[in-house]
């Protein structure tokens, strides 16, 4: 069974870092891509960016080039989101997503993430 | 960036087919994918190729794609369906998939 494990949720202050991961198993973590999507409350799926772990190739969405950070350890079958300085308007659900070609397959259960003073 | 166009809402009464459309430049030509996504949970790949649906997800979704407009069809619509659901493209110019802005479907 394919599963993608999210991190807990975080309650963070604005200006400071955070990295949430994702684990996925079932499957050959090579073979398939992984994204993450943010989803603000009450609103739409946003694209932020994709990594191919056989790789390492990551590309970014335009509107979150230089906001984020993707990274992967293949060794542990993990992708994560990294934030070096968080704003309350990174306040929202994050999933990770996976898939082989042009669809997700499969979703994570979404990080949720509280930027607040 | 390929932009994907959906009716914020879409009303329905239980027993009837409810039709959702996705319009994009010449959507005919890519391949469409439908998400749904209900309150509280992650989203759920329902119908992908246009027409093709994963296993487990009921016959009574299927989809089509003509021109500029393709559009998700849940026949017998019943209150379970209620759910925001979400048409996707890949992109192959800047290489990520892009999603059309969500409709919720409500079940009267």
């Amino acid at each position: 069974e394919v599963q993608l494990v999210q991190s807990g949720a975080e309650v963070k202050k604005p200006g400071e870092s955070l990295k949430i991961s994702c684990k996925a198993s079932g499957y050959s973590f090579t073979n398939n891509w992984i994204g993450w999507v943010r989803q603000v409350p009450g609103k739409g799926l946003e694209w932020m960016g994709i990594v191919y772990p056989v790789d390492s190739d990551i590309i970014y969405s335009p509107s979150f080039q230089g906001q984020v950070t993707i990274s992967v350890d293949k060794s542990i079958s993990t992708a994560y989101l990294q934030w070096n300085s968080l704003r309350a308007s990174d306040t929202a659900r994050y999933y990770c997503a996976t898939g082989v070609a042009v669809r997700i397959d499969y979703w994570g259960q979404g990080t949720l993430v509280n930027v607040s003073s | 960036s390929y932009v994907l166009t959906q009716p914020p809402s879409v009303s329905v009464a239980p027993g009837q087919t409810a039709r959702i459309t996705c319009g994009g430049n010449n959507i005919a030509s890519e391949s469409v994918q439908w998400y749904q996504q209900k309150p509280g949970q992650a989203p759920v790949l329902v119908v992908y190729d246009e027409s093709d649906r994963p296993s487990g997800i009921p016959e009574r979704f299927s989809g089509s794609n003509s021109g500029n407009t393709a559009t998700l069809s849940i026949s017998r619509v019943e209150a379970g369906d209620e759910a925001d659901y979400y048409c996707q493209v890949w992109d192959f110019k800047s290489e990520h998939p892009v999603f059309g802005g969500g409709t919720t479907l409500t079940v009267l």
